[in-house]
């Protein structure tokens, strides 16, 4: 089965500092990626995701993610964080566009003044 | 436009105790998804409806949990009778028909057990 991992909990950095957030999916294709970030008591909201084509995607609020099939990788970065960016982060992926969306356990990010 | 309504936006009651919760989706939207995100654990679906039909419940504890989309638009999940660990909060999405990666999440629902 597919399965996903957020090796970090917790991330601390400093604001405007640049951020990598790291994720690992298990999965013999290459399937549907996703990166979404979720503010406190809010819903979940969909930065970016990769299907296929160029390997490195853009987002919103000035996110990219790379995909990186040899290391199974889909790290989100972002050159300079903002206060504003302090949520939980998860990735996600699903074998096909017709499946369902499995979850990482998420990466808490914490910004420094 | 309006995103996803859920409704309430939390809920606090005792074990044993029923308790329900209301999803409206983006208007349009055929496909309604049910997650339930325990603390510290990213969404794990529960049920996906493709308009009043549930194509996806294997996820769904069928003994204590329940879930109705009557006319393919709003939808209900009941918990009876609820349990301590059903402490968690209950997400609701949409997507357009057959964009199932195409997800809006509403705000949830966060039910506290006691």
């Amino acid at each position: 089965a597919q399965s996903v991992t957020q090796p970090d909990i917790h991330i601390t950095v400093s604001e405007g500092a640049s951020l990598e957030l790291r994720c690992n999916y298990s999965y013999g294709a290459t399937p549907y990626l996703f990166w979404y970030v979720q503010s406190p008591g809010q819903g979940l909201q969909l930065l970016l995701k990769y299907f296929s084509g160029d390997t490195l995607v853009q987002g919103i609020k000035g996110f990219e993610a790379e995909f990186k099939r040899s290391q199974s990788s889909f790290n989100l970065r972002k050159p300079s964080v903002h206060w504003s960016d302090a949520a939980e982060y998860f990735c996600a992926v699903a074998p096909n566009r017709d499946d369902k969306i499995i979850f990482g356990k998420g990466t808490r990010l914490h910004i420094l003044p | 436009e309006a995103g996803v309504v859920q409704s309430p936006r939390y809920k606090i009651i005792e074990k044993k105790q029923p308790v329900a919760f209301w999803c409206n989706p983006i208007s349009g939207h055929n496909t309604l998804y049910w997650y339930l995100q325990n603390l510290g654990q990213g969404p794990e679906l529960l049920i996906r409806y493709e308009n009043e039909e549930a194509v996806d419940d294997s996820q769904l504890p069928k003994d204590r949990f329940s879930a109705e989309r009557l006319k393919g638009v709003d939808s209900t999940l009941k918990i009876q009778p609820a349990e301590l660990g059903d402490s968690a909060v209950y997400l609701c999405a949409s997507s357009p028909r057959g964009a199932y990666n195409e997800q809006f999440f509403g705000p949830g629902t966060r039910l506290t057990v006691l």
